[in-house]
């Protein structure tokens, strides 16, 4: 089964620093590009980052950018988001993501979603 | 950044209705358009990839059209497993989403 697990979400003040993990299984991890989208009560679904296989590309919303990084270690099936200068409105569910396009270095479409983690900015 | 606008925000049907959601993005976006379902407390769900292709194990009564900058989804013969949310998704440039259409 096809599945991604989110991790390291919680309440944090902005400024602050947090560092969310996904884990993944169930298909070949290291072939695929993978996302970090997010849905706030705001602005809706939003895209945050992209990584591609092989790490050859990485992609982030003009809203992330400079303060966020993503990153991914194929040996451990794992995508990582670092979130710094938290703010208020990085609040909401942040979703790990699964490209449909295997082997591919275009951003296509959100195949599989994991069931988010929360993130929470306030003093 | 494309933006995509969905219309409308909120539409009601009944059980066994043709129900149509329109999705026009602010610049073309050739086919790179693809359609989400999402239901209370769950992540999206892939329903439509490239403008037209059923994502596997979507049922059929699920169908997309369109091309450049306006688009359709429609679900004709509602099933009351389909009352949701439903978001369009570009991925021409960048990657922006709709401001979904809530069926009811």
């Amino acid at each position: 089964e096809v599945q991604l697990v989110e991790s390291g979400g919680g309440l944090e003040q902005p400024g602050r620093s947090l560092r969310l993990s996904c884990v993944a299984s169930g298909f070949n991890f290291d072939e695929y590009t993978m996302h970090w989208v997010r849905q706030t009560p705001g602005k809706g679904l939003e895209w945050v980052a992209g990584i591609s296989w092989k790490t050859i590309s990485r992609g982030y919303a003009d809203s992330v950018k400079g303060r966020f990084t993503i990153s991914r270690d194929d040996a451990e099936n794992s995508v990582y988001l670092q979130m710094n200068s938290l703010r208020p409105e990085d609040t909401g569910l942040y979703y790990c993501s699964k490209d449909i396009a295997r082997q591919q270095l275009a951003y296509d479409a959100f195949h599989i979603w994991g069931q988010g983690t929360m993130v929470t900015v306030s003093s | 950044d494309i933006q995509m606008t969905q219309s409308p925000s909120s539409l009601s049907a009944s059980v066994g209705d043709r129900v149509t959601i329109t999705c026009r993005a602010s610049q073309s976006v050739d086919n790179y358009l693809n359609w989400y379902q999402q239901k209370p407390g769950q992540a999206p769900k892939l329903l439509i990839y490239a403008t037209s292709t059923l994502e596997s194990g979507v049922p059929p009564r699920f169908s997309g059209a369109g091309s450049g900058t306006h688009f359709t989804l429609t679900i004709t013969g509602l099933q009351p497993e389909d009352y949701a949310t439903y978001y369009c998704q570009q991925s021409h440039s960048k990657l922006t989403f709709g401001g979904g259409t809530k069926v009811e």
